[in-house]
């Protein structure tokens, strides 16, 4: 079972906007940087979002990143087939003194 | 741009160690202030964190994990590496290494991963 909480799917169509939501505690998502990842089949994870928001260079700015309280969210806008992948939210936990994933997010564009 | 690979056998039987050895390349293992560290991941399963070195040798490890891993780190051969003892079928995963800066906690190279199947 994952320390951080994600939906185990979402779907939507080409073109349109999609959520994604993580779930923590005050010892990980509550007081540290929150970073999403993603992943394609087969592939290792990609960095996508850092520090809550910020977009590495050579990440699409259809990609979005937020966080409030022990929650973060990733967007993502204009889908596009190319987008299916598994995404994973991640951030350090205080207790473990270590990084915390999601259990991860299977996103298939319809 | 680095690059990371892993490297080691494939398959480990019962009880034995897992060895694996991640190589780093177009950038110095000791330049900057950089973390290296170990994640695994069981088919269709999430990511979990084994631990991490820097170029001085400083570690943190998984708790969990704590007993039977030891990681290190050869800057003359720009490498870092894992072992993991008494395995069992358990630790049947993808491993991969990845680095991060120091003081941030996320992970912005990854190694392309290797599959070690435990078993007999």
């Amino acid at each position: 079972q994952s320390v951080l909480t994600q939906p185990p799917s979402v779907s939507e169509a080409p073109r349109q906007r999609v959520t994604i939501s993580c779930s923590g505690s005050s010892s990980n998502i509550g007081d540290n940087a929150v970073s999403w990842y993603q992943q394609l089949p087969g592939k290792a994870p990609k960095l996508l979002i850092y520090y809550d928001d910020v977009l590495p260079s050579g990440v699409s700015d259809r990609f979005s990143g937020s966080k409030s309280g022990t929650s973060a969210s990733l967007a993502i806008s204009g889908l596009q087939s190319e987008d299916e992948a598994v995404y994973f939210c991640s951030a350090w936990d205080d207790r473990l003194n270590g990084p915390v994933f999601g259990g991860g997010t299977k996103l298939t564009v319809l | 741009q680095v690059q990371l690979q892993e490297s080691g056998p494939g398959l480990v039987k019962p009880s034995q160690t897992l060895s694996l050895t991640c190589t780093v390349s177009h950038d110095s293992i000791s330049s900057g202030s950089y973390y290296w560290s170990w994640f695994r991941q069981p088919a269709g399963k999430g990511l979990e964190w084994i631990g991490r070195i820097n170029a001085s040798g400083n570690t943190n490890y998984r708790p969990s994990l704590k007993s039977r891993v030891t990681i290190s780190v050869d800057t003359s051969k720009n490498q870092f590496s894992l072992r993991l003892s008494s395995v069992t079928a358990a630790d049947t995963a993808v491993y991969y290494c990845a680095s991060s800066v120091a003081g941030t906690s996320s992970f912005d190279y990854w190694g392309q991963g290797t599959l070690v199947t435990v078993s007999s």
